[in-house]
């Protein structure tokens, strides 16, 4: 496509259950990267696939957040037991490897009631 | 750790004003620095970015930046804001080596009245 699609848009869920995040990123783009951007706060790096691997996952919170890339196009990033404090927008962003463009996606409001 | 500092968290401006916004960074290494531009309700769209070469930077929407190496700094400037430019906007820096990935300020919320 056009640009980085990333569904659902909003996803509302208990505390504890176990969502999935899912993000299209743009055709022969294979860099990858998850952000997490709460409220008052800029994106705050959490992992970075280059093709199917993830080269740095240095920026998830936790053993509960999983992400992975299988075919090396869409990422799939995965929250267990979700908290209240994961509630934020979960952005993707996807690169050509050798270019300095970044393209975003809308991201996923994510809220753990 | 890299970090990026955003010093203003609130702007409002009147239409015409004009406007900087002050980043600064925590690295000494190499880095690339960029801003980016969130509107209500759309994604993040980069503004402009400074790899290497003039230091004063050019971007769209007649916003420009100047790295200060000395300084650390990447403030944003715009010599007349528009109603339009209404937005959030975020700092950001890549260290070489560091994968491409963005570490980004805490944004500074700019709102324009006409």
């Amino acid at each position: 496509g056009a640009g980085v699609s990333q569904t659902p848009s909003n996803k509302v869920t208990e505390k504890g259950k176990y969502v999935e995040l899912r993000c299209d990123p743009i055709s022969g783009h294979t860099a990858l990267y998850w952000y997490r951007q709460s409220l008052g706060q800029g994106p705050e790096f959490l992992i970075y696939f280059q093709g199917t691997g993830a080269a740095d996952d240095s920026g998830l919170p936790n053993d509960r957040f999983f992400a992975v890339r299988p075919e090396g196009s869409v990422s799939t990033l995965k929250i267990q037991r979700t908290e209240r404090g994961d509630s934020a927008v979960y952005l993707c962003a996807s690169r050509r490897t050798g270019e300095d463009g970044y393209t975003f996606g809308s991201g996923t409001r994510l809220t753990v009631v | 750790a890299q970090s990026v500092s955003q010093h203003n968290h609130h702007v409002i401006l009147s239409e015409a004003a004009s406007l900087e916004l002050g980043c600064n960074y925590s690295y000494g290494g190499t880095v690339n620095l960029f801003w980016y531009v969130q509107y209500p309700g759309q994604h993040l769209q980069l503004l402009l970015k400074y790899f290497s070469g003039d230091p004063l930077v050019k971007g769209i929407k007649g916003f420009e930046a100047e790295f200060i190496k000395s300084k650390f700094s990447f403030n944003l400037r715009k010599p007349s804001v528009q109603w339009s430019d209404t937005a959030e906007y975020f700092c950001a820096v890549i260290n070489s080596g560091g994968y491409n990935k963005l570490i980004f300020g805490a944004g500074t919320r700019l709102a324009v009245h006409p």
